[in-house]
């Protein structure tokens, strides 16, 4: 399986402010996908990644406060805009591996103050 | 009604007793059936993948699938301390890319 790293581990963030959370592969995959896992609950996906096309969201989770980056098969971004305390999650990325399963990076821990 | 259902626990056991943790779906497109195990701070680590109904083991995991009662079950035989953590079912959707969709997960303590 791939090994994925997440940069940063965890943040914590002023309400109104942004912040960009990367996602590293150590093999060239085409699906990477985004989800939030907020306190106590599942996984929950907010966008699909493919490289070369723009992102497929989610209902209930925009481009303008979800923006994702995927320059090339091995990286992706995700943005968290305009931070709320609601915002407050675990962001994980995942890819699949072509066998209709998908393994997971250790998640960006966020608190929004 | 969610797609995937899991009772939430906590669920609490000796070391060495046999696990069965349950889950449930409504969505009968799901094709295929995983286990995640997540620890504390971590993220989700696949353990067990299935897309027919009947058992698949491995090691002291076993995942069951009943597609015509919409059930899914993962038993853990002799169960270690190291086994705690939260177990998500899940189901995959064939779209134009694979969905996944997650139960809310079961916490599984394991008591030495």
């Amino acid at each position: 399986s791939a090994v994925i790293s997440q940069k940063p581990s965890r943040d914590i963030c002023q309400r109104g402010t942004s912040l960009t959370i990367q996602c590293q592969v150590d093999s060239q995959v085409t699906m990477m996908f985004w989800y939030r896992q907020q306190p106590g609950q599942s996984l929950t996906l907010i966008a699909t990644a493919n490289q070369g096309s723009e992102a497929t969201y989610e209902s209930g989770f925009v481009i303008d406060k979800f923006p994702i980056s995927r320059p090339n098969l091995t990286f992706s971004t995700l943005t968290v805009s305009n931070m709320s305390p609601e915002d407050s999650s675990i962001y994980l990325c995942s890819v699949g591996d072509g066998t209709d399963t998908q393994y997971f990076g250790p998640g960006t821990r966020l608190t929004v103050l | 009604q969610k797609e995937v259902e899991q009772d939430p626990g906590p669920l609490s056991v000796p070391e060495g007793a046999i696990v069965s943790l349950n889950c449930t779906y409504s969505n009968s497109a799901f094709q295929y059936f995983m286990w995640y195990r997540q620890y504390s701070r971590k993220g989700p680590e696949l353990l067990m993948y299935t897309y027919s109904s009947g058992n698949k083991e491995d090691g002291r995991f076993t995942a069951q699938v009943d597609k015509s009662s919409k059930y899914i079950s993962l038993f853990i035989r002799d169960s270690q301390p190291s086994d705690s953590a939260t177990y998500l079912c899940a189901g995959t959707l064939k779209t134009s890319y694979d969905k996944v969709i997650f139960g809310p997960g079961t916490s599984l303590s394991v008591i030495p």
